[in-house]
């Protein structure tokens, strides 16, 4: 199965700070990896998708970039609403996986 | 708009059954992979499957084969996830998502709510 390592864990921004999470992939997946948002006792929300692609709606501060096996997800500017869950997954090869998740807040 | 609209918590006792549902609205049902996703409490994701609900075809993660089963009613646009033989390890939040095609690949984009199921005697 592909490894998806996620970083940081967890992580403590402020209010317009910039802020980045990383996926590295143990194989190569090219650009199908997705970045979903989930807010608490809420269901993920598609946020980046095919690693650079902003998904509709999706506030244009959140970013998507790769280089080669890493994968991160920027926010340009914290807001408040963006304390949430963030997860990524690889959708190359069966079993799709996850990353294990990085908790953002607010410092 | 896509909208997954699934069924409510479940308490089930180990070594039972239980089947949850995730009705479809606002596409073609038959047209687009159903995904299912378990998350433990304070875990990560983990993918289960999906089914093709246009002819029933289905692909699993190996982890849950025997403990998960796939299955789609086009009459009434809603897809099933039955497990078996429960322990407190499948207690989580079950999730179904719609697929979205990306070159080449489906990936599961548009979720439902999510399904409690808690396992306990």
């Amino acid at each position: 199965d592909i490894q998806m390592t996620q970083s940081p864990s967890s992580l403590s921004a402020s209010l317009g700070d910039r802020v980045t999470i990383t996926c590295r992939a143990s194989q190569d997946i090219g650009n199908y990896l997705t970045w979903f948002q989930q807010k608490p006792g809420k269901s993920p929300r598609r946020m980046i998708y095919g690693a650079t692609n902003l998904a509709a709606g999706v506030p244009s501060r959140f970013s998507g970039s790769r280089s080669g096996s890493d994968y991160s997800l920027t926010i340009s500017s914290l807001e408040s609403e963006d304390v949430a869950d963030y997860h990524c997954l690889q959708s190359i090869q069966y079993p799709f996986t996850f990353g294990s998740g990085t908790k953002l807040e607010i410092k | 708009q896509v909208q997954l609209q699934q069924s409510g918590a479940e308490l089930v006792k180990p070594g039972s059954s239980v089947k949850i549902s995730c009705k479809a609205s606002g596409y073609t049902f038959t047209s687009y992979d159903m995904h299912w996703i378990k998350q433990q409490p304070g875990n990560g994701l983990e993918w289960i499957g999906w089914i093709y609900p246009g002819n029933g075809n289905t692909k699993y993660n190996q982890k849950f084969n025997g403990k998960a089963t796939l299955t789609a009613d086009k009459s009434s646009s809603t897809a099933y996830m039955q497990l078996s033989s429960l322990t407190s390890e499948d207690s989580a939040v079950y999730f179904c998502a719609r697929a979205t095609y990306y070159d080449g690949t489906y990936y599961p984009s548009y979720w439902g709510q999510g399904v409690m199921v808690t396992v306990s005697s």
